[in-house]
């Protein structure tokens, strides 16, 4: 069946340094990738996403890196700030038309 | 722009009560809704969706209801609740046009404790 997986569950980094969040998916044929940021007791916010027809897209501090040889999907973040703690969910939008989830990556952001 | 709307952020409730959670969207017509539930510490389980008035499916078995009496609202619903509905409640928007991208809009959560 389908799945999207993240490799750590949780990451630590020091505050300015470049955090990279990993994430496997399952499904070739899922047409675009998402990523969300969810802050303790808030609903997730939409970060950036990325259609499968291209392997790179950039934001405002945030990167998502498409490979799809391996399906493997990344964000980054520079400069990491306390403000960037949070849970990151992947999503892959299959192709039933729904959004599949990985089970979320933890940011901790070191002061 | 378009909004989402959630609520109670809160719930306390005993075993074998009735629930209504409610959601409403603004700014936007014929939305796709979307009920997940969240565990502590864990990923998006959805539950239910719907691609119009009174067009509902469903994703798991399970005690629980959903329906979409109006175009922006959508409502989750149990006759009787059990300890294993405590958790984390979201709902969530996307646009319905063909074509567009299904980036899905999270309302602010329900935080259910069936005690």
């Amino acid at each position: 069946g389908e799945s999207v997986g993240l490799h750590l569950p949780t990451l630590s980094v020091q505050e300015g340094d470049n955090s990279i969040i990993n994430c496997a998916y399952s499904n070739s044929a899922s047409d675009y990738f998402i990523w969300y940021k969810q802050e303790s007791g808030k609903g997730p916010q939409f970060i950036i996403d990325i259609r499968s027809n291209m392997d790179k897209r950039q934001g405002q501090r945030v990167t998502v890196l498409l490979n799809k040889t391996v399906k493997h999907l990344s964000l980054q973040i520079a400069a990491t700030q306390p403000g960037d703690s949070a849970v990151y969910f992947c999503a892959e939008n299959s192709n039933t038309g729904k959004l599949i989830f990985g089970q979320g990556t933890t940011l901790q952001v070191k002061p | 722009s378009q909004t989402i709307h959630q609520w109670p952020a809160t719930l306390v409730q005993p075993v074998g009560s009735p629930l209504s959670l409610e959601c409403t969207v603004e700014g936007t017509s014929n939305p796709n809704l979307y009920w997940y539930r969240q565990a502590a510490g864990r990923g998006l389980q959805l539950l239910f969706y719907s691609v119009g008035i009174g067009q509902i499916s469903s994703e798991v078995p399970q005690n629980l209801s959903a329906s979409r009496p109006q175009d922006r609202q959508f409502i989750l619903s149990s006759k009787k609740l059990l300890l294993s509905d405590s958790g984390f409640y979201l709902c969530a928007w996307s646009t319905g046009l063909a074509g567009k991208k299904n980036i899905q809009y999270f309302g602010a959560g329900t935080r259910l404790s069936v005690l």
